[in-house]
C-alpha cells in the first residue's frame, strides 16, 4: 500500500528565512510525484510533478527535488503570501491516476 | 481552458437527511473525477473515482455513493446523513492531453452535519 509522511505537521518562519519541507513516501511503482498549495477553506493548487530520482522544479521561491525515498520542497526568502499548507502525494502505475495523499505540512510566514 | 465548479460551497443538514454534491468539468472531454473528503487539518481521502460514464469505483465503504450520469458530471450523494459525514469534499478531474496524470481540484464543499 502506498504512504506519504510529511514533516514538520507545522512550521512558523519569519519573512526572509529559507527552510525545506519533507515528504517521505513508500510506493509500489513511482508514476509521479505532486506538490500542491491549500489555502483555508479552498482547494488544492497544483505546483509541481516529479517523476524520478534527480529530478528538480523551481516556481519563484519554491523548488522541488526527488529522490527514491522522499521529496523536498524548498523555499528561500519565503514571504507572508507564502503561508498556507503544502500537501506532497504519490501516484503509481496502478489504477486511474489516484493520489496518496499526505496530511500536509501547514506553513506560517511572519512579517 | 479547462474549469471545474463544485457546488454548493457550503451546506449545514442534519443527521439523517439525505446529500448531494454536484460537480461538472468544462474545456475536457472523458476527464478522470475524484471525489475526495479532507478532515480537520488532515490530508485528503480518495472517496470515488470515475474513469467514464456510469463506471465508477469505491475506495472506503461508507455511507456515500456517487454516480457519473454525464461525461463531464460527477455527483457524491447520501440517503442518510450521519454526524462522521462532516468534512471538506473535494472534486478533482485529470487527463490532460498532456499526459501529465495532473489532478485539478474545484474549490470544495464545507459539509457540517448536525
Amino acid at each position: 500500500e502506498d504512504q506519504v509522511t510529511q514533516s514538520p505537521e507545522a512550521l512558523r518562519l519569519q519573512e526572509g528565512e529559507s527552510s525545506s519541507l519533507n515528504c517521505s513516501y513508500t510506493v509500489s511503482g513511482l508514476r509521479g510525484l505532486f506538490w500542491y498549495r491549500q489555502d483555508p477553506g479552498k482547494g488544492p493548487e497544483f505546483l509541481f510533478t516529479l517523476y524520478s530520482a534527480g529530478e528538480e522544479k523551481e516556481k519563484e521561491r519554491l523548488k522541488a527535488t526527488l529522490t527514491k525515498k522522499e521529496s523536498f520542497l524548498h523555499i528561500t526568502a519565503p514571504k507572508p503570501e507564502d503561508s498556507a499548507t503544502y500537501l506532497c502525494a504519490v501516484q503509481d502505475f496502478q489504477g486511474a491516476q489516484k493520489l496518496v495523499f499526505g496530511q500536509g505540512t501547514r506553513l506560517t510566514i511572519n512579517p | 481552458s479547462q474549469t471545474i465548479h463544485q457546488w454548493p460551497a457550503t451546506l449545514v443538514q442534519p443527521v439523517g437527511s439525505p446529500l448531494s454534491l454536484e460537480c461538472t468539468v468544462e474545456g475536457t472531454s472523458n476527464p478522470n473525477l475524484y471525489w475526495y473528503r479532507q478532515a480537520a487539518g488532515r490530508g485528503l481521502q480518495l472517496l470515488f473515482y470515475s474513469v467514464g460514464i456510469g463506471q465508477i469505483s469505491s475506495e472506503v465503504p461508507q455511507n456515500l455513493s456517487a454516480s457519473r450520469p454525464q461525461d463531464r458530471q460527477f455527483i457524491l450523494s447520501s440517503k442518510k446523513l450521519l454526524l462522521s459525514d462532516s468534512g471538506f469534499y473535494l472534486c478533482a478531474w485529470s487527463g490532460g492531453t498532456d499526459g501529465k496524470n495532473i489532478q485539478y481540484f474545484g474549490a470544495g464543499t464545507r459539509l457540517s452535519v448536525l
